[in-house]
């Protein structure tokens, strides 16, 4: 079974709805992120949480929330989805290093293809 | 100009070739990850280096920290090696990855 799932794996929807992205990983690791892909760009950081009391924003955050329910999750929200928030996104882990700035590996979910019409 | 950056966008290469990948970034870092990302879209990582040079298999990755530029190698390229290269440098003493756009690698037999 994968490390790190994500569901949906592939989602349309309209302009102005709400849609949540799960993210779920089983590595035991503290930190977890959210990114957004887009065609020749490269990956963006939108929200990241380094325990389940600690979320921050990236640098895209406008248009998103998050919640991060336990260690294991991490759910992404888009409160009114709109057109151009239509991309690729990624959710991903890491372990915390020792001097509390994480230089480990960072493991990616498989994406999930949003739509937004 | 972007913090991180990546030459060439797009390589096409014949199986067997030696194939090189580079990367520039104009921050201080922490470590460069370099990433490999599927045709159907999932991304593995496949190195994170912060000195020197790392090999797995047929992947070299090194890094000159000096002159804050990476390369990823693949020696006796594959189709199977058919990807987007991704590189990510880590700004130091934070958790921010900035990534680069990608190099679109195609392997022919």
């Amino acid at each position: 079974d994968a490390d790190v799932t994500q569901t949906p794996r592939n989602r349309i929807t309209k302009t102005g709805k709400r849609i949540m992205l799960e993210c779920s990983q089983t590595k035991g690791h503290d930190r977890m992120y959210w990114y957004r892909q887009d065609p020749g760009l490269g990956l963006r950081l939108i929200y990241y949480s380094f325990d389940v009391k600690d979320i921050n924003k990236g640098e895209i955050s406008d248009g998103y929330s998050v919640s991060r329910q336990a260690q294991a999750k991490f759910s992404l929200s888009l409160e009114s989805a709109i057109p151009n928030q239509t991309a690729l996104y990624f959710c991903a882990t890491s372990d915390s290093g020792l001097a509390g700035t994480s230089t480990d590996t960072q493991y990616f979910g498989p994406g999930t293809r949003l739509t937004v019409l | 100009k972007n913090e991180v950056e990546q030459s060439p966008q797009n390589l096409t290469a014949q199986e067997g070739e030696f194939i090189t990948i580079n990367c520039s970034y104009s921050v201080g870092i922490s470590a460069l990850h370099w990433l490999q990302q599927h045709p159907g879209g999932g991304i593995v990582s496949l190195f994170m280096l912060s000195s020197g040079k790392k090999k797995h298999g047929r992947l070299i990755a090194t890094i000159n920290i000096q002159e804050k530029h990476s390369s990823l190698h693949i020696t006796a390229s594959h189709p199977r090696d058919s990807a987007v290269y991704i590189c990510a440098a880590l700004v130091y003493n934070t958790d921010k990855l900035i990534f680069g756009t990608g190099t679109r690698l195609q392997v022919f037999p």
